[in-house]
């Protein structure tokens, strides 16, 4: 079946990075879009960006430019967020996200990852 | 950026009551424009897309209407596996934004 499936927890310091994995199955991974959103601790959702995994090509809020890095294998079918410079507003819940309409960035997501908690402490 | 007015924040209702959401744009996205559902410590899942279109597997129950810069979800007949947090998402423009999303208690 369709699935997304995510790394697991990190704990992080202030001021390191975390690099999160989101592998794709059961569908043709350069044909879909994938979007990053995540989830700080009882608030709601905020997109990040996204990333065309047949080009490379990506988009990004501006709240993250210069400190979010997405990236793709397409020989493995996944995809990575890496965020830098990570401070305690940081920790959430990261999810990556297919929108339903092949080869469109712009459309509502369907296949969410189960999320990855992102813990930065010192 | 597209900035999202979502009320009410919080909503108590009961079983077998009839619901509705709201979400407010800052500017028109003609139809663009999602709602999911979302239960503790669970990702996020799609309801309606296309403001009105009903996603596969969701009972009809739930429906949504707008366009332009007014949207609505409504819950026809509260179930009791519908008591969890709703959000609405434009797709209309980068960045993509989330209402702030409204927590439905049972009463």
């Amino acid at each position: 079946q369709v699935q997304l499936v995510q790394s697991g927890a990190e704990v992080k310091k202030p001021g390191a990075s975390v690099k999160v994995s989101c592998k794709a199955s059961g569908y043709t991974f350069t044909s879909y879009y994938i979007h990053w959103v995540r989830q700080a601790p009882g608030q709601g959702l905020e997109w990040m960006g996204i990333i065309n995994p047949s080009a490379g090509s990506t988009s990004y809020a501006q709240k993250f430019q210069g400190r979010v890095t997405m990236t793709r294998d397409t020989s493995t079918s996944t995809v990575y967020m890496e965020l830098s410079s990570l401070r305690s507003e940081d920790t959430a819940v990261y999810y990556c996200a297919r929108p339903i309409t092949v080869n469109s960035p712009g459309d509502a997501f369907d296949i969410w990852g189960q999320g990855t908690m992102v813990t930065v402490s010192s | 950026a597209i900035w999202m007015t979502q009320s009410p924040s919080l909503l108590s209702a009961s079983t077998g009551d009839r619901v509705t959401i709201s979400c407010r744009m800052s500017q028109g996205i003609s139809s663009y424009l999602a709602w999911y559902q979302q239960k503790p410590g669970k990702a996020p899942e799609l309801l309606i897309y296309a403001a009105s279109t009903l996603q596969s597997g969701v009972p009809s129950r739930f429906s949504g209407s707008g366009s332009g810069t007014d949207f609505t979800l409504t819950i026809s007949c509260l179930q009791s596996e519908d008591f969890a947090t709703y959000y609405c998402q434009q797709y209309y423009s980068f960045p993509y934004t989330f209402g702030q999303g409204t927590k439905l208690e049972n009463k």
